[in-house]
């Protein structure tokens, strides 16, 4: 079955930088466009990334577009997320999720991340 | 990209139906049929109800239905169950190349 686990959430200074992995099983990796979400604490949803199945088609939301990074290691079925320029909004619980038209079909967990002094 | 307009709560009776409203623009609910609709129990990962408007994904019940006009999207739940009760959540992909989410509905069965 599909399964999607996050993890390298944890507590990081305001400016620091933080690698969050997707480790993807249970379906073609390679087939399927990924996407990262977030969710604040008693908050909504924000979509922050898609990366397509090669990994040469990326596209990023404008609050994060120049301080974090999505990339993909297909041979090892994993995602990740590297965060740069951390700021206190950007505390928030991240997810992998896999595309499926447009649509985030299977999450993970999610893995919280926690910017503070 | 603003955020997709949704009521903040909604509430029904077991064995009613009730409707979720989800308002975006022509940039984004109104240009694609790439509308989802998402429920998410506390503590728990938010769970794909409906896709591309009206599509449900295997395992979903026929209890949950999908529509759109124009720039505004609906989820209809009918036969109301304790279960459901749960907040809810939709989201479009845009003319960016994007994804936007509503703010979300607390949904409550009384």
């Amino acid at each position: 079955q599909v399964q999607l686990v996050e993890s390298g959430g944890g507590l990081v200074k305001p400016g620091g930088s933080l690698r969050l992995s997707c480790a993807a099983s249970g379906f073609t990796f390679s087939d399927h466009y990924m996407t990262w979400l977030r969710q604040t604490p008693g908050k909504g949803l924000e979509w922050l990334s898609y990366i397509g199945g090669s990994g040469s088609t990326i596209y990023y939301a404008d609050s994060v577009r120049g301080r974090f990074t999505v990339s993909r290691d297909n041979a090892k079925n994993s995602l990740y997320l590297h965060m740069n320029s951390l700021r206190a909004e950007d505390t928030a619980l991240y997810y992998c999720a896999r595309d499926f038209a447009a649509a985030a079909d299977y999450w993970g967990q999610g893995t919280l991340v926690t910017v503070s002094s | 990209q603003s955020a997709l307009t949704q009521p903040a709560s909604v509430s029904g009776s077991p064995g009613q139906s009730i409707t979720i409203s989800c308002t975006g623009t022509s940039s984004d609910v109104g240009a694609y049929n790439y509308v989802s609709w998402y429920l998410q129990h506390p503590g728990k990962a938010p769970k794909l109800m409906i896709y591309e408007v009206s599509n449900r994904p295997s395992g979903v019940s026929n209890r949950f239905s999908g529509s759109k006009s124009g720039n505004t999207a609906s989820l209809t739940i009918s036969g109301l169950q304790a279960e459901d009760e749960a907040d809810y959540y939709c989201s479009s992909h845009t003319n960016i190349n994007s994804c936007v989410f509503g703010g979300g509905t607390t949904l409550t069965v009384l």
